[in-house]
């Protein structure tokens, strides 16, 4: 079974402190993705990696940075925190060429 | 206007009944995905769609590509169908990271 964990399941923090949200995936999937999902809005892209050291833009990068050091961790950085990033962030991964993408738990992140 | 739209976007139903949760979609895709989302953020793959129909246990799901349109079907509804159903679409991309545009969602809620 492909297994995605994030590190935290809940997360408070304070305006204008460094969030890091970690992702990591056991199936040695090339694809990972970070998303933010807000009610009435479904969930969107913030940046996607399709490689180690290689990463995309999604949707609304802005405010956010992401890291892939290693291909089974992909981080999701708020460099400066602010209380619209107050969401639900899930990551997800997926095989090359392969249909399914797999998702974490999600973190539900409130900056105050 | 979004790209990708469901209806209704709440649907409570009797267990027992059959459930339609639909999704019209507006530019060209390569596929449709259909995911569930049960309280506390996890998602899960239902199906991925290009073209015809699907089955999968009391899960149906049918895609109309002239009509831009899918359906997701639940024959004898149980409570613990309840969660929210979540429509997505993937575009034409030549590279392998190839992106998902979600719908809102929709709340299903099943009484016993």
């Amino acid at each position: 079974d492909v297994k995605v964990t994030q590190s935290s399941r809940y997360l408070v923090k304070r305006t204008g402190e460094k969030v890091f949200l970690e992702c990591v995936q056991d199936m040695d999937h090339e694809n990972m993705f970070w998303y933010r999902q807000d009610p009435g809005l479904g969930l969107r892209l913030i940046y996607f990696s399709y490689d180690v050291k290689m990463k995309e833009k999604g949707d609304i990068p802005e405010g956010y940075s992401v890291s892939r050091e290693k291909k089974e961790r992909f981080s999701l950085i708020l460099e400066s925190a602010s209380t619209n990033q107050t969401s639900m962030y899930l990551c997800a991964s997926r095989l090359a060429g392969v249909d399914t993408q797999y998702f974490g738990p999600g973190t539900r992140l409130t900056v105050l | 206007k979004n790209e990708v739209e469901q209806s209704p976007q709440n649907l409570t139903a009797q267990e027992g009944e059959f459930i339609t949760i639909n999704c019209s979609y507006s530019v060209g895709i390569s596929a449709l995905h259909w995911l569930q989302q049960h309280p506390g953020g996890g998602i899960v793959s239902l199906f991925m769609l290009s073209s015809g129909k699907k089955k999968h246990g009391r899960l149906i799901a049918t895609i109309n590509i002239q009509e831009k349109h899918s359906s997701l079907h639940i024959t004898a509804s149980h409570p613990r169908d309840s969660a929210v159903y979540i429509c997505a679409v993937e575009g034409y991309s030549s590279g392998s990271a190839r992106q998902l545009t979600f719908g809102s969602g929709t709340q299903l809620t099943v009484l016993p």
